[in-house]
């Protein structure tokens, strides 16, 4: 079954200290995997995606995202957090058996604190 | 360069009523795809549509709901008779083609609906 883990409900960051919201999957073959962001009462703002090559994806915003497929991880991160990165997280990922649909996870509430 | 659009961002109807969300694509795509998210919980697919055709709707309830994407006009969510548990954050996504696995998603600002 195809799945996405984000372990954690909230992060808790310091203003100007390195953020990493976590991610892992499961799919068949070879996973297409995204990054979003939703500020309060927004929509969904893509942030970045890995299809294939460089394991190290950057996005908007200073955000990247690295692949690890032996630990099947996606995992967020951003060198120097920012208030205004405080947001709800959603990880998602595309495999050959979902075919067009983005399997989400539950996402995660990060908090950047001054 | 206008994105996904929807309206109305708000909607308000009392129990028993029928809603209609509206989604524009962006432009050049074809393809559109309904979410539903209750507070403080992850998106949930609903449907999934092209021009004139639904594709899949394995994520919409059996009964009330039904969505369109007509040749002309945007997609229409529509829901029949909303009780208190329809009461959620609508999002509406368009891509460029279909069987793309790269295809990025674009979301709406979303619709808001509250049953009263």
């Amino acid at each position: 079954a195809q799945s996405v883990a984000q372990p954690e409900d909230q992060v808790n960051v310091a203003e100007g200290n390195p953020l990493t919201v976590k991610c892992t999957y499961s799919v068949s073959g070879n996973p297409y995997l995204f990054w979003y962001v939703q500020y309060p009462n927004r929509g969904l703002q893509f942030l970045l995606k890995y299809i294939t090559g460089d394991n190290l994806v950057k996005g908007s915003y200073g955000f990247e995202a690295e692949f690890n497929k032996s630990q099947t991880s996606f995992h967020l991160k951003k060198p120097s957090a920012l208030v205004s990165d405080s947001a709800l997280y959603f990880c998602a990922v595309r495999g050959v058996d979902s075919n067009y649909q983005l399997i989400w996870g539950a996402g995660t509430k990060l908090i950047i604190k001054p | 360069n206008a994105g996904v659009m929807q309206n109305p961002r708000h909607l308000v109807r009392r129990r028993g009523q029928e809603a209609r969300l509206r989604c524009s694509p962006m432009k050049g795509h074809s393809h559109v795809y309904w979410y539903r998210q209750l507070p403080e919980e992850g998106l949930k697919f609903m449907v999934y549509l092209q021009k004139e055709n639904i594709i899949d709707e394995s994520g919409m309830p059996k009964e009330r709901f039904s969505a369109e994407f007509p040749k002309e006009g945007p997609s229409i969510l529509r829901i029949q008779q909303v009780v208190r548990g329809d009461s959620a954050a609508y999002f509406c996504a368009s891509s460029p083609r279909t069987g793309g696995l790269a295809d990025t998603q674009y979301f709406g600002p979303g619709t808001r609906l509250t049953v009263l």
